[in-house]
Order: C-alpha cells, then structure tokens, then sequence
C-alpha cells in the first residue's frame, strides 16, 4: 500500500538557519507533491506544488526539491522565525480526480 | 468570500447519537472532501465527491455517510456515533486550474463522543 513517511513528528530549530524537512513515500508514483502548513487549531494551508518533472521550486524563504527517483521531497525554510513555528504537511498527488494522500506532519519550532 | 465554512466548531455527542456536519464552499470548486486528524495519525480521508452528484469512499468511511446536496455543501454524517469518532474533522474543496491544484481547507469540527 502506498505509505508516506515525513522524517520527524518535531524538529526545533535555533531562529535565523535553515529548517529542512523531508517527505518520502513508497508504492505510489504520483505526478506531483504539495507541502502545507498547519497552524494549532486550524485547517491546512497549501504552500507550495511540485511536479513530477521538476527539481526544485521556490517561493520567497521556501524552497522544495522532488527526487522522483530517491522517492523524495525536501521543504527548506531558510532565514527561520518564530512564526514559521507550525506542523507541516507533505502530500502526493496524482492527474485527474485521484484524493491527495497525506503524511502525518512534521511539527516546526523555531526558537529565538 | 469565506472560501470553506463547516458547522458546529465544536460538537460533543453521546454513543450511539447521531449528527450530520455541515461543509459549504463558495469558491465554486467541483470536489469536496471529508477528513479526520488524530494525534500520530495525520489526515485520514473518509469521503470525497469529485463532482456535483457524485461521492466516494476514501481510506476510512466506516460509520459515516455523506450527501454532496450541490455543488456548494458537502455534508458528513455519523448514524450512531461510537468514541472512536471523537477526533478533528475537516472539510477541503478545490479545483484543477492550469497546474494547480491545491486544496482549501475549513477550520475544522472538534467532536467528542462520550
């Protein structure tokens, strides 16, 4: 069955370097990843999509990789702060009408 | 534009009560989603409906129904609730655009089974 592992359930981290996470999955071969973030007490946010055929994306301090053939994903903060402190989501996808299926998060803190 | 609201926040029912959670978009997105969240166990999908008309189970429907009623509101119901369903459940819309297809989630519904 398909399986997505993200690398920690919490990682902390020291104000100002760079918080990687990782996202790797097993028995699915999906046309793209999306990454969310999670506060307490509220839905996910979608952040940032990466597909299938490429390597890396960016979004201001956000920056994802998709390693198709290592099965996968790492979502880099640079520049942390405080309130980059959530749970964050990884999720894999496939064309069409097929459900996201989700790994169970990684919660951030980022400590001043 | 209140992108998706659910209803009650917050619920706290009896074994073997029934309840029906309520989930509205206005987005005009066509598939909607059910999911519960549990501590260690991530987000569980139990129902979507990809389009108006239809639903389909997801990896975990057992004890609930749903009813896409159009193509706005997207409801949840548990027959005879059972405190295993004590968790947090959120309702999702979204829509394929171009090569986006990202999901727009509700607060969520906060229900206790006793």
């Amino acid at each position: 069955s398909q399986k997505i592992e993200q690398n920690s359930e919490a990682l902390n981290i020291q104000e100002g370097k760079t918080a990687t996470l990782t996202c790797n999955y097993t028995n699915y071969s999906p046309a793209y990843l999306q990454w969310y973030r999670q506060d307490p007490g509220r839905g996910p946010v979608f952040l940032l999509l990466i597909r299938e055929n490429e390597k890396e994306k960016r979004k201001e301090r956000l920056k994802v990789t998709f390693d198709t053939t290592l099965k996968q994903s790492l979502f880099h903060i640079t520049a942390s702060q405080p309130a980059d402190s959530a749970t964050y989501l990884c999720a894999l996808g496939s064309d069409g009408n097929t459900p996201l299926v989700f790994g169970k998060g990684t919660r951030l803190s980022v400590i001043a | 534009n209140a992108g998706v609201t659910q209803t009650p926040k917050f619920q706290v029912l009896k074994t073997g009560q029934s309840m029906t959670l309520q989930c509205a978009q206005d987005m005009n997105h066509n598939s909607m989603y059910w999911y519960r969240q549990d501590p260690g166990m991530g987000l569980r999908l139990i129902y979507y409906s990809a389009s108006e008309g239809t639903t389909d189970k997801g990896e975990v429907p057992n004890g609930y129904n749903v009813s896409r009623l159009n193509k706005r509101e997207f409801s949840l119901r548990l027959e005879s609730a059972a405190p295993s369903q004590t968790s947090v459940y959120f309702c999702a819309s979204s829509e394929r655009r171009f090569d986006i297809y990202e999901q727009y989630f509700g607060p969520g519904t906060r229900l206790t089974v006793t």
